[in-house]
């Protein structure tokens, strides 16, 4: 089974509907991560977690929100969705250990369309 | 603040050449290296890192990279590429305590 899970892989929504994307995560890692990937500008961090109690915003945070409900699970929502938030979203962990040079493991992506 | 520049967005290389994907970086303070891979319809994984330790690191599949800071790059090389290796190749920065900046990102094209 995949250490890092994402659900749904696939969504296509309408513009002003409230999405949620799920990660999940058996690897016991603290620390969580929301990347939107978009052709030609690479990744981006949406919103970071260094524990359950810790959320931070990364360089694009406008327009999403997140939650961290246990250390295992850390869910994205897009609360009135909108066309220029169709990407691909990757989740990621990181175990405890020297911030900033810690392996980041990824889940599979999730594909949002938004009409 | 920390930043990545990747130059080429599209390398072909012939089955069994040498595979260089460049990588310059920006940090204000000594920075974290990464090269990370995505195969396609998949999640990205860890090539190799650098952590200020030795220079030339060493990854997985055969590729490696040297940090250079006079030159403030960290290229990715791999002496004779395999039709396995078509994929897109990021590079990335951080430094202690900071966020993740990836690069743009190089797709990589194997050709038989």
């Amino acid at each position: 089974d995949a250490d890092v899970t994402q659900t749904p892989r696939n969504r296509i929504t309408k513009t002003g509907k409230r999405i949620m994307l799920e990660c999940s995560q058996t690897k016991g890692h603290d620390r969580m991560y929301w990347y939107r990937q978009d052709p030609g500008l690479g990744l981006r961090l949406i919103y970071y977690s260094f524990d359950v109690k810790d959320i931070n915003k990364g360089e694009i945070s406008d327009g999403y929100s997140v939650s961290r409900q246990a250390q295992a699970k850390f869910s994205l929502s897009l609360e009135s969705a909108i066309p220029n938030q169709t990407a691909l979203y990757f989740c990621a962990t990181s175990d405890r250990g020297l911030a900033g040079a810690d392996t980041q493991y990824f889940g599979p992506g999730t594909r949002l369309t938004v009409l | 603040a920390q930043s990545v520049t990747q130059l080429g967005s599209h390398v072909s290389v012939s089955e069994g050449a040498l595979v260089l994907l460049r990588c310059n970086y920006s940090s204000s303070v000594p920075p974290y290296l990464f090269w990370y891979v995505q195969y396609p319809n998949q999640g990205l994984q860890l090539l190799l890192k650098y952590t200020s330790a030795a220079t030339l690191v060493k990854g997985i599949n055969g590729f490696e990279a040297e940090f250079k800071k006079s030159e403030t790059s960290f290229h990715l090389t791999k002496p004779s590429a395999h039709m396995s290796d078509a994929a897109e190749y990021f590079c990335a920065v951080s430094a202690i305590g900071n966020q993740f900046y990836f690069g743009t990102g190089t797709s990589l094209t194997v050709i038989p």
